[in-house]
Parts: C-alpha cells; sequence; structure tokens
C-alpha cells in the first residue's frame, strides 16, 4: 500500500459526460501528479501541483483541469468526454520535487462508452 | 529535452537466471534516475534510485541498477528471477541541476519470468 488513495476504482460513463476523480496523497506530501496511461500513448504526464499551486503543466487537453486543496487532496476534472480518453489515471504524491521518489495511487480505470 | 528509451517491449527469462531489463537516458546536465515496477490491475511502485555516488544502487525485492555516464544507461538488474518478478517495468529521468520537476518515463518493458 503506497499510502495514495484514489476514487472511484471504476469509472463508465457516456461520451460528453463530465466526471471527477479524487485523490488523496500520502500523510505529509506535498506534491500531486497526475498521470493518464494508454495502451498505446504509455504513461503520460498530464498536471503537477505543489501545495495548492499548479507547477507543470504536460501533455493535459483544454478539456481536462485540476486542483488541489488547501488540505493537499487533488481532484482532476474530465469533461465533454471522448472514447479516446478511455484509460487508466493514476495519481502520485511525493514529498518534494524532482528529488524524490513519486508513490502511485492504484488508479482509476475510466471507460468511456 | 530529456527523453529515457527502453528498447526491449518485452524481456523474457527462465526463473532462476540472471535478468537484465535495458534503459538509456538523454539528458541535459546530469541525471537523477528511477526504477518502478507495476503489477497487473496496480499502480507502479517505486523500486530504487539513482541520485549521485556510486554508480551501483541497490533497490527492493533484490533488484540494483548500474548507472553508466559514458553510455547514458542505467539497466535494471537481479541476479536470479522469480516468476513473481513477471511485471511491467518503467525507467524514468529528470535532469539535474533545474528543468522541469517531472520525471520522463519509458514506454515500459514487460518482463515475463518462465517456470
Amino acid at each position: 500500500d503506497s499510502g495514495v488513495t484514489q476514487t472511484p476504482k471504476h469509472l463508465i460513463t457516456a461520451t460528453g459526460q463530465r466526471v471527477t476523480l479524487r485523490c488523496s496523497p500520502r500523510s505529509g506530501d506535498l506534491s500531486v501528479y497526475w498521470y493518464q496511461q494508454s495502451l498505446d500513448q504509455g504513461l503520460q504526464f498530464l498536471i503537477q501541483y505543489y501545495n495548492g499551486e499548479e507547477r507543470a503543466k504536460g501533455n493535459i487537453l483544454e478539456r481536462f483541469s485540476a486542483q488541489q486543496f488547501p488540505d493537499l487532496h487533488s481532484e482532476l476534472n474530465l469533461s465533454s468526454l471522448e472514447l479516446g480518453d478511455s484509460a487508466l489515471y493514476f495519481c502520485a504524491s511525493s514529498t518534494r520535487q524532482g528529488i524524490d521518489e513519486q508513490f502511485f495511487g492504484p488508479g482509476t480505470r475510466l471507460t468511456v462508452l | 529535452a530529456q527523453s529515457v528509451a527502453q528498447p526491449e517491449d518485452q524481456v523474457n527469462v527462465a526463473e532462476g537466471n540472471p535478468l537484465t531489463v535495458k534503459c538509456t537516458y538523454s539528458v541535459s546536465g546530469n541525471p537523477y534516475l528511477f526504477w518502478y515496477v507495476q503489477y497487473p490491475n496496480r499502480g507502479l511502485q517505486f523500486l530504487l534510485k539513482y541520485i549521485t555516488g556510486d554508480n551501483l544502487v541497490k533497490g527492493s525485492y533484490g533488484f540494483e541498477a548500474e548507472f553508466n555516464k559514458s553510455q547514458t544507461s542505467f539497466h535494471l538488474k537481479k541476479p536470479s528471477a522469480l516468476v513473481s518478478d513477471s511485471a511491467l517495468y518503467f525507467c524514468a529521468v529528470r535532469p539535474i541541476p533545474g528543468g522541469s520537476y517531472i520525471p520522463t518515463f519509458g514506454r515500459g518493458t514487460s518482463l515475463i519470468v518462465h517456470p
């Protein structure tokens, strides 16, 4: 158990809908990262927050947004969903940026029908 | 820009034999290097990292990796493979100093250990 929790574990929805994925980092970790994993694209970095502030953006679509709250949990919002958004979405946390290893949550499997 | 290459999509090894999973990287300056493992339907788990110092790094579950600056490689090794080592392995790199705090991950190598 990494100490990172993600909910829900599975999510099935229809095209055009909006969903919210939730992540709670390990106790004491200030940095939260979101990744998308699919068979064809591999592990893609989406966005990072550090102590409530956005610090880095990767290949995140404009239809996607995220935030980190004062209690350090984070939410990833996916809107106007398309079939191609079906993937595993992972949240990871680390104590510091860069030097520390990341601890990954179990992931949310999103299926868009 | 930083990049990581894992040249083998799949590595097959017999149980009890040594295993190697290859990783080469490209960064400006010196690297931080990481190995992660992903078991089916699970998130990635940290195995080991190289920051500085001894080129041979020991990690979890008997794995080790050797940093080779001249060959820009960070291959993952284990002297005797177990069937339970079968999983997807990811190498990651980020440059030091400065630059993006976000590590770049390779595409992963599927390790299959045969009984």
